[in-house]
Order: structure tokens, then sequence, then C-alpha cells
């Protein structure tokens, strides 16, 4: 198995609403992470978890809240986000640095729309 | 911090070779990653090299030259299926800011 899966994959909300984003490996994977992607731009990096723990935080923004329940899970709380926060939300695994070659899997995205 | 330079767009024509280029500049070096990306699709893994030279991978290989902080990408026997953004990265976590390869008949 060398999926990443992410759910859902659309999702449309408001300002005020509170969702989540959920991603799942398995693939054994130690090291997690999430990304932010716009339209004709690279994806830019948001959170990174290594062995269920936090490792960096790209001073994103509070209204987004990531969690590791283990190590095959990572979930992306939202609450109270804006328009500008509309995006391709994109989840990657790999083996943890030093290990292998850590090439990043990603998984298809969620595409969020904030209205 | 990290600075990587690619060119924004290529055109190239179905069964030609392209070279897309990257320069970086890196605070914590651990190899270089190439990453292709279709259009609404994903990124996905096309390479890596963390010793200078040539890594070679069916109709695509990679360079680099840790000393000039240069990299590159050879697509060889374009198709039309390899029209997609490049990412070069030259460390795992962040990426420059693409290429856009458009295969042309």
């Amino acid at each position: 198995d060398t999926e990443v899966t992410q759910t859902p994959k659309h999702l449309v909300m408001g300002m005020t609403n509170k969702k989540s984003l959920k991603c799942e490996q398995h693939m054994g994977h130690r090291a997690m992470y999430w990304y932010k992607q716009k339209a004709k731009k690279p994806p830019e990096l948001m959170f990174v978890y290594s062995y269920e723990k936090l490792s960096i935080n790209e001073s994103v923004p509070s209204r987004f809240s990531p969690e590791c329940p283990n190590s095959s899970l990572l979930n992306l709380h939202l609450h109270a986000l804006q328009p500008e926060d509309s995006a391709l939300y994109l989840c990657a695994s790999s083996h943890p640095q030093g290990a292998n070659t850590g090439e990043l899997f990603f998984g298809e995205g969620s595409r969020l729309t904030v209205l | 911090g990290q600075n990587i330079d690619q060119p924004t767009e290529m055109t190239a024509t179905e069964g030609a070779i392209v070279q897309i280029n990257c320069t970086y500049q890196t605070s914590g070096f651990n190899g270089l990653f190439w990453y292709q990306q279709h259009a609404g699709e994903a990124p996905t893994f096309l390479s890596y090299n963390v010793l200078d030279g040539l890594e070679e991978k069916g109709r695509f290989s990679s360079f680099l030259s840790r000393s000039k902080g240069y990299s590159y990408l050879l697509l060889k026997e374009l198709q039309m299926k390899d029209s997609a953004s490049y990412l070069c990265s030259a460390r795992q976590l962040t990426f420059g800011s693409g290429t856009q390869l458009t295969v042309l008949p």
C-alpha cells in the first residue's frame, strides 16, 4: 500500500463553521505533513509531525489546528477560516529525515472553499 | 532558509529533449528532490540526488553539483503526458516556484 488517503476531496464551509480534514497512510511512515497550495503556486509547508509529535509549525494562524492521533492518521481542524484560506490542502508522509531518501508521498488533496 | 530558482515556464516539442535547471542556496542541504505535478493532481516524486553527478531513471535523469548549488532535470523523448509542473526542492520540506512545462505536438 503506497497510498496517502485524504478526506473529504471537496469541502465548502462558511467562516463560522468548524470542520476537519483527514489523512491516513499505512506505509509505516513516521513523518506526516500538511501543505497548502494555491493555484499556479508550489505547495507551502504548514505543519510537520515526526513520531506523532509536532516538530514544525510554519507560523500558521491558530484557526488551523493539526492533530496526529496515531502514526497512521493526521487531521487538520479548521475554525473561523477566511475566504483567502480557500486552497488545496495536501497531506504527505515520508520516512523521517535521515532514513531512506525521505521522498514525500502525497495524497490527492482536499479542495477547500471558504465562503 | 532556502532560496530556489527555476524557470517559470518552458515549452518543447513531442519527442525532443528538455532540461529544466534549478539553482539553490540553502542552510541545510540533505539532497535535491524533483517532483512532477499534473494540473489538479498531487505532486509525485521523480528523483533524488545527494551526491554530485547524474542519476538516470528511464526517460528522466537528474544532475547535481553541490559546489555550484545547481541541479537539472533532463527529460528525453518527450511525450504529451509530460506536460506538468516540475518542482525542485533543496530541502525535503519546501519547494521552488516550479517550472510549467508544455509539450507541443
